[in-house]
């Protein structure tokens, strides 16, 4: 499979504030990203679709101004959570998808996000 | 639109017996299905994928599951469990057709394997 780094994998901030979260991919060109938040004992969420260079497709009730999608090239994108409350809290996840390995979400090993 | 449904949120096996996760999914067209594996404050690791071909994947970890058409299903399966399988696994599905490759996910199925 694909090798998937997050950073940081745990950050804890304070209300009000901003924090930045990257998604690289390590060992292919990644066209399409996806970002996921995911709470305890919970399924998956899917936030946006991004692909490099175009603007992130978000999915209904996903606030594309407090969630800032950059997918600025072929191995990284990075998720902004701006303004950041306690109900931001929860674990992102971001996937990589692309070239030779189009069919296959590779999943990175997440991000805890804690906002106090 | 489609769904997957994964109808039990928690198996328990014994060490040695066969484990099974059952899936069952909806979707316009083809599907593309994927079983996936996560352990506590861990992305999702990739077991294994039909997409076409022979109803029967193998995938890691000697992981293995039967697509049935006709059932709906995709069942994921394997001989003898072991302690370390003890995770959450899910069951996705996507559309053949989406370009997006957009994936709907199962509740999820903890899976615990007891000694």
């Amino acid at each position: 499979g694909a090798v998937v780094s997050q950073h940081p994998s745990r950050v804890i901030c304070k209300s009000g504030t901003s924090v930045k979260i990257e998604c690289r991919s390590l060992d292919f060109q990644a066209t399409t990203m996806f970002w996921y938040r995911q709470f305890p004992k919970q399924s998956l969420m899917l936030m946006a679709t991004s692909n490099e260079g175009s603007k992130a497709t978000y999915e209904q009730g996903v606030e594309k101004d407090k969630f800032l999608i950059n997918h600025a090239s072929l191995t990284l994108s990075t998720l902004t959570v701006t303004s950041a409350h306690p109900e931001d809290s929860s674990f992102y996840i971001c996937s990589v998808a692309g070239g030779s390995r189009t069919d296959t979400q590779y999943f990175g090993p997440g991000t805890r996000l804690t906002v106090l | 639109a489609q769904s997957v449904a994964q109808p039990e949120d928690q198996v328990n096996v014994a060490e040695g017996n066969p484990l099974t996760v059952k899936c069952t999914y909806s979707v316009s067209g083809n599907p593309y299905l994927f079983w996936y594996v996560q352990y506590p404050n861990r992305g999702l690791q990739f077991l294994l994928k039909y997409i076409t071909g022979d109803n029967l994947v193998k995938g890691s970890y000697g992981f293995e599951a039967e697509f049935n058409k006709s059932q709906t299903s995709f069942h994921l399966k394997k001989p003898s469990a072991l302690v370390s399988d003890s995770a959450l696994y899910f069951c996705a599905v996507r559309a053949g057709t989406d370009s997006w490759g957009k994936l709907q996910f199962g509740a999820g199925t903890q899976v615990v394997v007891t000694p």
